[in-house]
């Protein structure tokens, strides 16, 4: 079935540093969603993107579809303690739209 | 904004026991909500379908007559853990789909269940 992988699983990451967290699907996606959800809370929706090389910025957080809307990416630049948090990506599934959740990866910051 | 509001936030039973969670559209309708469950430290696992005036849809692998779900309203559905065992602690959390606001998706606060 399909198949939604993130990379890294974890990032520690030195406050005003960036990094990149990465998603991919093992078959085309129609959109692809971002979640982050804080530590002990839920979920809370980030972004969607629908086209093939897409972009899209949200202050210090950029996300991007790929060409060929199997996999996307969200890049934080100049870390804060409030990025804290577990990133989800999630895709709909081919058969029955449900969405499909990435493991997610969780961020640390350093002071 | 739009709200999903779950409850209880935190709930303790004894093993064999049942316990109900709800999860509340608070100010759009949904006939589709969604039940998740969520380890620690791990990704959000679809559980079942919650469909407005009929049957929920159950992934594979989850037993229907031990998670008894109820979408009796458009603003209302509800999870229940039957005969509970320790193994079913977790973190039960719920989702609604807001058609009027472009189909952004909604998660609740989640529920903590511990059985003891």
């Amino acid at each position: 079935g399909q198949q939604v992988m993130q990379i890294p699983q974890y990032q520690h990451v030195q406050e005003g540093e960036d990094f990149t967290t990465y998603c991919n699907s093992s078959t085309t996606l129609s959109n692809i969603q971002w979640y982050k959800q804080r530590p002990g809370g839920h979920p809370v929706f980030l972004i969607q993107l629908v086209k093939s090389g897409e972009v899209k910025k949200q202050k210090r957080l950029t996300f991007q579809f790929g060409e060929a809307k199997k996999n996307s990416s969200l890049h934080i630049t100049a870390t804060q303690t409030t990025d804290v948090g577990t990133y989800f990506c999630a895709g709909p599934r081919s058969n029955d739209y449900k969405l499909s959740f990435g493991a997610g990866t969780t961020v640390t910051v350093r002071a | 904004g739009a709200v999903v509001s779950q409850h209880p936030s935190w709930v303790i039973c004894k093993s064999g026991t049942s316990v109900k969670i709800e999860c509340r559209s608070l100010d759009f309708q949904a006939t589709t909500m969604f039940w998740y469950r969520q380890f620690p430290k791990q990704s959000l696992m679809l559980m079942a379908t919650s469909n407005e005036g009929s049957k929920a849809t159950y992934e594979q692998g989850v037993e229907k007559d031990k998670f008894l779900i109820n979408h009796a309203s458009l603003t209302l559905s509800t999870l229940t853990v039957t005969s509970a065992h320790p193994e079913d602690s977790s973190f039960y959390i719920c989702s609604a789909e807001n058609w009027d606001g472009g189909g952004t998706i909604y998660f609740g606060e989640g529920s903590w269940l511990t059985v003891v």
